[in-house]
């Protein structure tokens, strides 16, 4: 069963802690993403990438960053996470073919 | 840019019976897909339908079918013989060919109770 892979389920950090939250996909897709999910708003894209080393800012990129060093591997990183950016994140994977799937099964944060 | 809309955030339904959950969105683009995502308590969000929009034949899976008005840019998704392992939030996305970039609703909860 082909799946993406989110490290942690909950995660509770303090202000002005760097954080990052890992994710895995065992499909050898070339795309990956980070979604923020939060109440009211739906899923927000915050980065994406298309090829190993390879990055863009979707809507909401302010605050954060990835890295892709491996094709399986897209890392969050909240270099100095503020209590805004408690929320639901979600990753994903997806090969060029018009379909974003599977998900991860998100990570809870909650900055404190 | 694109937007999509979801009017409801929350429906209920029986067991059995059939809901219509509304999709609305809005683009300048002429070929697009178009996606119902599930997401149950587990938080796995996963594809339940998808839609081409050059396809004018609305697409179909089991129980779960869409009514597609490309006019109207309407997609609404239709789930008949409800189930309890159908409650969930469901989300409808848009994505402009050649982006794999998802635009997303705010969501609908859906209750199916016994």
């Amino acid at each position: 069963d082909v799946k993406v892979t989110q490290s942690s389920r909950y995660l509770v950090k303090r202000t002005g802690e760097k954080v990052f939250l890992e994710c895995v996909q065992d499909m050898d897709h070339e795309n990956m993403f980070w979604y923020r999910q939060d109440p009211g708003l739906g899923l927000r894209l915050i980065y994406f990438s298309y090829d190993v080393k390879m990055k863009e800012k979707g809507d909401i990129p302010e605050g954060y960053s990835v890295s892709r060093e491996k094709k399986e591997r897209f890392s969050l990183i909240l270099e100095s996470a503020s209590t805004n950016q408690t929320s639901m994140y979600l990753c994903a994977s997806s090969s060029p073919a018009g379909t974003v799937s599977p998900f991860g099964s998100g990570t809870r944060l909650t900055v404190v | 840019a694109q937007t999509v809309t979801q009017s409801q955030p929350e429906m209920s339904v029986q067991e059995a019976e059939t809901v219509t959950l509304s999709c609305t969105y809005d683009t300048s683009e002429n070929n697009y897909y178009l996606f119902w995502y599930k997401q149950p308590p587990s938080r796995q969000m996963i594809l339940v339908i998808r839609q081409e929009a050059y396809k004018q034949q609305n697409a179909t899976e089991n129980r779960f079918s869409v009514n597609f008005q490309k006019a109207a840019k309407s997609f609404s998704l239709k789930i008949s013989d409800s189930q309890l392992g159908d409650t969930a939030m469901y989300f409808c996305a848009f994505m402009a060919y050649n982006t794999d970039k998802l635009i997303f609703g705010t969501g609908t909860r859906l209750q199916v109770f016994p």
